[in-house]
């Protein structure tokens, strides 16, 4: 086990709408990082938190934001969905440390019709 | 732009016989690098990395990979395969700014490794 939780495990939502997905890992995870995996495809980068501020960003637009906690614990939102944006998210947190190396958690699968 | 290749869909591969899956990088400086596998409905778990030292990297579950500079490849092997490494299996590279502190993963499209029985 990573440690890493993700809740909700699946979710449905139409487009337009707005999602909030979760994720919480241990003490000392202090890094946490969100990739979006289409069908098919390998996990893309979304953003990465560091002590609650967001220090990197991948090609994705500004409806994708995130929040991470001092509990240790994250955020995804995604404004106006898309059905492109089906998709399994994921999150990975780094033991502090050790920051090359991400622990993954089970993901959120998320469509969007 | 970087990127991580994975060449093969799918790899099919007797039980007891060694396998490899192959993976090539086109990542700038020296990238760590890494395998991690995937099972149906579950997140990705980690297996090794390579960062630097020796070429070859021992991982979880006799997996190793072998680590070749002059091809940037960073192929995954096991001696002897099992039918429960059937699973998807993904290549990373890892791109850090040290000004940011920020570790990127770029990955592979994936391999689909089958053990028969």
């Amino acid at each position: 086990e990573t440690g890493v939780t993700q809740s909700p495990t699946h979710l449905i939502k139409t487009r337009g709408q707005q999602v909030t997905l979760r994720c919480s890992s241990q003490s000392g995870h202090n890094t946490v990082s969100w990739y979006q995996q289409a069908l098919g495809q390998g996990p893309q980068f979304i953003f990465q938190y560091y002590r609650e501020e967001e220090n990197g960003r991948g090609n994705f637009p500004p409806r994708f934001s995130g929040l991470q906690f001092p509990n240790y614990s994250s955020e995804l939102n995604v404004n106006a969905l898309e059905l492109d944006d089906s998709a399994l998210y994921l999150c990975a947190s780094t033991i502090e440390g050790v920051w090359e190396t991400q622990y993954f958690g089970p993901g959120t699968r998320l469509l969007v019709l | 732009a970087q990127s991580v290749a994975q060449p093969e869909d799918q790899v099919n591969v007797a039980e007891g016989n060694p396998l490899t899956v192959k993976c090539t990088y086109s990542v700038s400086g020296n990238p760590y690098l890494f395998w991690y596998v995937q099972y149906p409905n579950r997140g990705l778990q980690f297996l090794l990395k390579y960062i630097t030292g020796d070429n070859l990297v021992k991982g979880s579950y006799g997996f190793e990979a072998e680590f070749n500079k002059s091809q940037t490849s960073f192929h995954l092997k096991k001696p002897s395969a099992l039918v429960s490494d059937s699973a998807l299996y993904f290549c990373a590279a890892s791109t850090s700014s040290y000004t940011s502190g920020t570790y990127k993963y770029i990955f592979g499209t994936g391999t689909r490794l089958k053990v028969l029985a």
